[in-house]
């Protein structure tokens, strides 16, 4: 297991367009989150799974952004009708219930939107 | 509101001293709390998470404590190494959420 998968790494697009990113967690962790986090601030929490179901999502998403974990394993995070206030780093973390709950965050998606 | 503030927002030390970060938060009823080093332009790594029920964690050269009651936790770092440079950040989980509210996070460098 290569840990937490994020895709792409870097995405630069015009305001206006739609983004997408994807997230592959580890394998047996059915817990999962997406978080936001721009330069010299903590993540900022976006959304939680439990396997395919959103459990906990955050008001300060617009909807413009809606996620996805449609079975239960990778999960996807959109982005429509970018704004220049979009341009971040996306973070995605996974965990397993009954555990610790410790998270294992990806690398990220850094977005830049122009 | 629930709020997680971290003090300071920058340090800088010699090598091989004893350091200690702090998180602050509000509400007492937490779930558990959790500390990450990030190193610049990387996704987190988790350092040490500790209980509500525990007192204190351990992991190498590093110790977290946590004291709900006054609604504080430290991250002391012995023996501090150049290795060590990076942002801490301590999240908090509350009881009755999934989520977990990340301070800013404390930048340290640790000086050869």
């Amino acid at each position: 297991d290569t840990g937490v998968s994020q895709d792409p790494r870097h995405k630069i697009t015009k305001r206006g367009q739609n983004v997408t990113f994807r997230c592959d967690p580890i394998s047996e962790h059915n817990r999962l989150y997406w978080y936001r986090q721009t330069l010299g601030q903590g993540p900022e929490f976006l959304t939680y799974f439990q396997n395919e179901a959103q459990l906990e999502k955050s008001r300060l998403l617009s909807d413009r952004f809606s996620a996805e974990r449609p079975k239960g394993s990778f999960s996807t995070l959109e982005i429509q009708r970018t704004e220049q206030g979009d341009s971040a780093m996306y973070l995605c973390a996974s965990s397993s219930v009954g555990g610790a709950n410790v998270l294992t965050f990806g690398a990220g998606s850094r977005l830049t939107v122009l | 509101k629930q709020e997680v503030t971290q003090i300071p927002a920058a340090l800088s030390v010699p090598e091989g001293e004893n350091l200690v970060l702090n998180c602050s938060f509000t509400d007492s009823a937490i779930y558990n709390l959790q500390w990450f080093r990030q190193d610049p332009g990387k996704g987190l790594t988790s350092l040490l998470l500790i209980q509500s029920s525990q007192r204190e964690q351990t992991s190498g050269r590093l110790n977290a404590s946590l004291d709900k009651s006054s609604g504080r936790s430290t991250l002391y770092i012995a023996a501090s190494q150049p290795g060590d440079s990076a942002t801490y950040l301590c999240a908090v989980r509350w009881e009755g959420t999934y989520k977990y509210i990340f301070g800013t996070g404390t930048r340290l460098k640790v000086l050869a």
